[in-house]
């Protein structure tokens, strides 16, 4: 079974500066994909990035970039320029080739953006 | 072009009862899956629909059942409700239960059993 671990319940970041966000996993596969997603306080959970683990290039969208090491199992978020809107419950999550579209979600962090 | 759907916003029940949530998919798509966030936590996987059936489930009892329908709505069934049931329930639709497509998730049901 796959495990995925955000070790940062809560941070907070000013407005217009960067901020990283950690995830580590857990999975026997070679292959796979990886996500984050932000849940602000309306609920929704919206898809930020995504990666697949057998391209060696970060994922990079506008001012979210991943840094993905899979050797050492870590996939961090950076956030550049942060603002406001960014403010947001951050999960990370773990989904298996082949097996459905089944997410395994980390437990999140908390980001708060400050004016 | 409406998103993934879900009803009702929020519902009150009490230990014992029975309860059903439901999820209208995002246009084009056939596939729906949901998940169970207690608060505080990230969202688990409970069960996946496609083709009108159960193609995936993760670690829930059977109290938690589910239906798919033609149009590809679909309902959670939840019974004998225990407190520790209390929760976001979201879905979430894709086309196909394929992970090269993305999933988009509804705004939830936000279940509180007393």
């Amino acid at each position: 079974a796959q495990t995925v671990t955000q070790s940062q319940p809560e941070m907070s970041v000013q407005e217009a500066e960067t901020v990283t966000l950690s995830c580590t996993y857990d999975t026997s596969e070679s292959n796979y994909y990886l996500f984050w997603y932000k849940q602000p306080p309306s609920r929704q959970m919206i898809l930020v990035i995504r990666q697949e683990a057998y391209k060696q290039q970060n994922a990079t969208e506008n001012r979210f970039s991943v840094n993905f090491q899979k050797a050492a199992k870590s996939f961090s978020l950076k956030i550049s320029d942060s603002q406001l809107g960014d403010t947001a419950m951050y999960f990370c999550a773990f989904m298996k080739p082949n097996a459905g579209n089944m997410l395994t979600f980390g437990g999140g962090t908390r980001l708060m953006v400050k004016p | 072009d409406a998103g993934v759907t879900q009803s009702p916003t929020h519902l009150i029940k009490t230990r014992g009862q029975q309860v059903t949530l439901r999820c209208s998919p995002k246009s084009g798509h056939d596939t729906v899956s949901w998940y169970q966030q207690a608060l505080g936590q990230g969202p688990q996987f409970i069960f996946q629909y496609y083709e009108e059936e159960e193609r995936q489930r993760g670690n829930f009892p059977d109290r938690f059942s589910g239906h798919q329908f033609p149009n590809y709505s679909s309902e959670l069934n939840v019974n004998a409700l225990l407190l520790g049931d209390s929760a976001l329930y979201l879905c979430a639709s894709s086309l196909l239960p394929s992970s090269y497509n993305e999933q988009f998730f509804g705004p939830g049901t936000r279940l509180t059993v007393l």
